[in-house]
């Protein structure tokens, strides 16, 4: 079955600097990779999506996810981290007509 | 329009109360959703409607009952719930049940079942 994990409950950054949110996926056949963000009591927002094509895969508010397939990751990250961009992020991967979902991280950026 | 719209945001329910959350897209989606999401844990697939039927029903208890009446509208119908069901239940749309194309999120319902 189509599956992502999330290896970090939660990340860390101080304002400025640069962030990866990581994401590894097993699945059989070509993957269909998504990020969410959500923020507090809110739903789901797209951030980006990899079909196919270049591995670097840019997104809205500056992020951008790089799929490796060799690693089977699919690490998100944004050069320069916003206080605004603490929420809960979350990887999927396309299943059988649905979205399988990781188990989320949580991105605290401190000023 | 490119939203999902759900209404209401939050609601308060007892355990013997019938109430229905209610979901609108008019982006022409003709797949749509629900989901259920706990406090900090990933979103739970909980029905898929494809062209206004139900496809997936992923073993969900009877008090809810799901019912789409057109493309446009879903609704999921609540009945003696339980407070275990307190959650952020959330709608979504995709185009022609296409998921590779993603799906686009409403901002969700806050249920408490007291």
């Amino acid at each position: 079955a189509q599956s992502v994990a999330q290896p970090e409950d939660q990340v860390n950054v101080a304002e400025g600097n640069p962030l990866t949110v990581k994401c590894t996926y097993s699945v059989s056949g070509n993957p269909y990779l998504f990020w969410y963000v959500q923020y507090p009591n809110r739903g789901l927002q797209f951030l980006l999506k990899y079909i196919t094509g270049d591995n670097l895969v840019k997104g809205s508010y500056g992020f951008e996810a790089e799929f490796n397939k060799s690693q089977t990751s699919f690490h998100l990250k944004k050069p320069s981290a916003l206080v605004s961009d603490s929420a809960l992020y979350f990887c999927a991967v396309v299943g059988f007509q649905k979205l399988v979902f990781g188990t989320g991280t949580r991105l605290l950026v401190s000023p | 329009d490119t939203e999902v719209t759900q209404t209401p945001k939050h609601l308060v329910m007892g355990m013997t109360n019938k109430k229905s959350l209610k979901c609108e897209q008019h982006m022409g989606h003709r797949a749509m959703y629900w989901y259920k999401q706990k406090a900090k844990k990933p979103p739970e697939l909980m029905f898929v409607y494809s062209y206004e039927k139900l496809s997936i029903n992923e073993s969900v208890p009877s008090r809810f009952s799901p019912e789409c009446p057109n493309s446009s509208l879903l609704n999921l119908h609540l009945h003696a719930l339980q407070p275990e069901d307190s959650a952020l239940y959330l709608c979504a749309s995709s185009q022609e049940n296409r998921v590779s194309y993603g799906y686009t999120f409403g901002s969700g319902t806050r249920l408490t079942v007291v």
